[in-house]
């Protein structure tokens, strides 16, 4: 069973950066697995922040930016914000319309 | 507006069966696969259901197949859920999500928007 692995937490200054990971248990990722970023605020449904490795959703602010560091989709948040605080989740599309969603990484601006 | 309201959740004895519906609007709702998707409390998301366009091809995860079935009826925009031998481990909130699609040159977000989603708590 494909297990799609992200960061627990990560805690980031205000005006810090932060870079998120979401990595495959078994394989590398790569823009063929269409990694998209979603970010969840508590009570709130999930909001797509990235789609497709690296293209900003209409209305994101350009603080967020998607790659592929390594073996590893990345999401990176630039000059962090309080309203940043958030869960995060990637997903993968592992082909025959199956997606896999991350464990989920919450950040934290402090 | 894409808008998506789903209905239909509240407690539910184990064993017990449910169904969920999800009113949309603001799309050709007949163009566009749908999905569920689940978030138990404190939890991450978990993939459960997806239909395409016209109803002909379903998919289900591991963890709930032969107890979900997933529908839609195109003439009143609506995406169903039944659930069925529910389980404590079913409690969550269930999204209806619109499906994303591939142009010549991209493919967007593959859950994209999301409704507010509904509660499920399955307990004695």
């Amino acid at each position: 069973q494909t297990v799609v692995t992200q960061e627990p937490s990560f805690s980031v200054s205000p005006g810090g950066t932060v870079t998120l990971t979401c990595g495959l248990s078994s394989g590398s990722v790569s823009a063929s697995y269409y990694p998209t970023w979603y970010q969840q605020t508590p009570g709130q449904a999930p909001r797509t922040l990235i789609y497709s490795t690296n293209t900003r959703s209409s209305g994101v602010p350009d603080r967020f930016s998607g790659s592929i560091v390594g073996n590893k989709a990345a999401l990176t948040i630039t000059g962090a914000q309080a309203d940043d605080e958030s869960d995060y989740y990637c997903v993968l599309y592992m082909g025959s319309g199956i997606y896999v969603f991350g464990t989920g990484t919450k950040v934290t601006v402090l | 507006e894409v808008q998506l309201v789903e209905s239909g959740g509240g407690l539910v004895q184990p064993g017990g069966s449910l169904r969920l519906s999800c009113s949309a609007s603001g799309f050709t709702f007949s163009s566009y696969a749908m999905y569920w998707v689940r978030q138990a409390p404190g939890k991450g998301l978990e993939y459960v259901s997806a239909i395409s366009s016209n109803g002909g091809s379903t998919y289900y995860a591991d963890s709930v197949k032969g107890r979900f079935t997933i529908s839609r009826d195109n003439s009143k925009r609506t995406l169903n859920l039944h659930m069925s031998s529910l389980r404590a481990e079913d409690t969550a909130v269930y999204y209806c999500v619109k499906a994303g699609y591939c142009s010549s040159t991209t493919c967007y977000s593959p859950f994209d928007p999301w409704g507010q989603g509904t509660l499920v708590t399955v307990s004695s």
